[in-house]
């Protein structure tokens, strides 16, 4: 089974400088991946995703994601944190019965 | 554009009263997912239909979590005898049966057990 390991509970970062939110997984062959993000009061979003194709997948909101089979990573980044980034994201691994969710990440920006 | 609807959005119940949360998936999407969201937690999974069939459940789903999805279309989770542990965010999300692995998400029912 495929796992993710979200290494960052929180993450604060200044309006208008670069977000770093990190996950690594674990899987015995290449896996898909995705990035989640669940603002509040509302449903989870998909940000972007990762299918075997390329290794650096853009998203919405000008978030983008490299895939690194040399370090199992996945890190989500952004070049320029907005006020509306604040959130709550999630690593995601999927499966077609189920998805395996990171513990999340909560991103506070600071005006 | 119809996403996944989800009813109640907030439920508070006393312990030992059963509950009932439904879920209205996308038009068309014929497979449907029940997650458990406790705070500072990710999601956990805990039911997954193809249709009307109940394919998987997890471990987590004890004898007192049931879900139904009578006609392939809504769904309904209910719990009995409720406890305080069972205080959480429920949440459905359904998918196309083509495609990839891509799950859309309600806005999930919020269980307070008091």
């Amino acid at each position: 089974a495929q796992s993710v390991t979200q290494l960052d509970s929180h993450v604060s970062v200044s309006e208008g400088t670069p977000v770093l939110l990190r996950c690594n997984y674990s899987s015995s062959y290449s896996p898909s991946l995705f990035w989640y993000v669940q603002h509040p009061n509302k449903g989870l979003q998909l940000l972007l995703k990762y299918t075997s194709a390329a290794t650096l997948v853009k998203g919405i909101n000008g978030f983008e994601a490299e895939f690194k089979k040399s370090e199992t990573s996945f890190h989500l980044t952004k070049p320029s944190a907005h006020m509306s980034d604040a959130a709550e994201y999630f690593c995601v691994a999927p499966a077609r019965n189920q998805f395996y969710f990171g513990t999340g990440t909560s991103l506070t920006v600071i005006p | 554009d119809t996403g996944v609807s989800q009813d109640p959005r907030h439920k508070i119940t006393k312990r030992g009263q059963n509950v009932t949360f439904r879920c209205d998936p996308i038009s068309e999407h014929n497979r449907l997912y029940w997650y458990r969201q406790t705070l500072g937690q990710g999601p956990e999974f805990l039911t997954y239909f193809q249709n009307e069939a109940q394919l998987e459940k997890s471990r987590l789903l004890s004898d007192r979590f049931s879900a139904e999805r009578p006609k392939g279309s809504f769904s309904t989770l209910e719990i009995q005898r409720t406890e305080q542990g069972d205080s959480a965010m429920y949440l459905c999300a359904s998918a196309p049966g083509w495609g990839g692995w891509e799950q859309y998400f309600g806005p999930g029912t919020r269980l307070t057990v008091t």
